[in-house]
């Protein structure tokens, strides 16, 4: 089964801060996936990578498929990026992170 | 765009009741998956399926069964709800891959068994 961590579990930031997020997994994957999920509200996927690094707005997804690690990037981070983001480990189904809970001060 | 829309957006139901837990989405996903969301356990799959009147169990399948009988709609049930089933509940779908496809959630159903 695969084992997936993510870092840090809380991120308190500033305004216009640079940001990433770890995720760690313990067995080859197919594909690895970033959610994101606002309080109160549903979960909206950002990102679904099997190699290198996707770009969308100000965000960044990275994979290092032989360090079996990917990281989650926000540039020029704003209040409204505040929300938890998930990273998911697909092989014959998902195995998901706990999740870090990010806060963005303005 | 994309929609997965589940029935209730909060239950409150007494423990022994048969609770239904509908999803129906409205892309031809063949994907469905049923998670369970808790503090501090993240998401946790409960069952899931990749064709009609299919399923598979998940990691924590025990009280629960899914029905799937046309390829948009994915049913829980919890056959005689329990206090420790009080939970957020959300259904995603994806196009049909083994290796998982990009995953559209619904916006869950927080469910307290009382």
């Amino acid at each position: 089964k695969n084992e997936v961590e993510q870092s840090p579990q809380n991120l308190t930031a500033q305004e216009g801060e640079f940001i990433t997020i770890n995720c760690s997994y313990s067995v080859g994957i197919s594909a690895l996936h970033w959610l994101q999920q606002h309080p109160g509200g549903g979960i909206v996927s950002l990102f679904m990578l099997s190699s290198g690094k996707k770009k969308h707005g100000r965000l960044i997804a990275t994979i290092n498929i032989q360090e079996k690690h990917s990281s989650l990037h926000i540039t020029a981070s704003h209040p409204r990026d505040s929300a938890v983001y998930i990273c998911a480990a697909s092989l014959e189904g998902l195995t998901f992170g706990k999740g870090t809970h990010l806060i963005i001060q303005p | 765009d994309v929609k997965v829309t589940q029935s209730s957006r909060y239950l409150v139901k007494r423990t022994g009741e048969k609770v239904f837990l509908e999803c129906v989405q409205d892309m031809d996903h063949e994907n469905m998956f049923w998670y369970r969301q808790d503090p501090g356990l993240g998401l946790r799959l409960i069952y899931f399926s990749y064709d009609v009147k299919m399923k598979e169990k998940g990691d924590i399948p025990e009280g629960y069964s899914v029905s799937r009988e046309k390829k948009e709609r994915f049913s829980l049930i919890l056959e005689s709800a329990s206090t420790n089933q009080t939970s957020m509940y959300l259904c995603a779908s994806s196009f049909n891959s083994r290796a998982g496809g990009k995953l559209f959630f619904g916006s869950g159903t927080q469910l307290s068994v009382l």
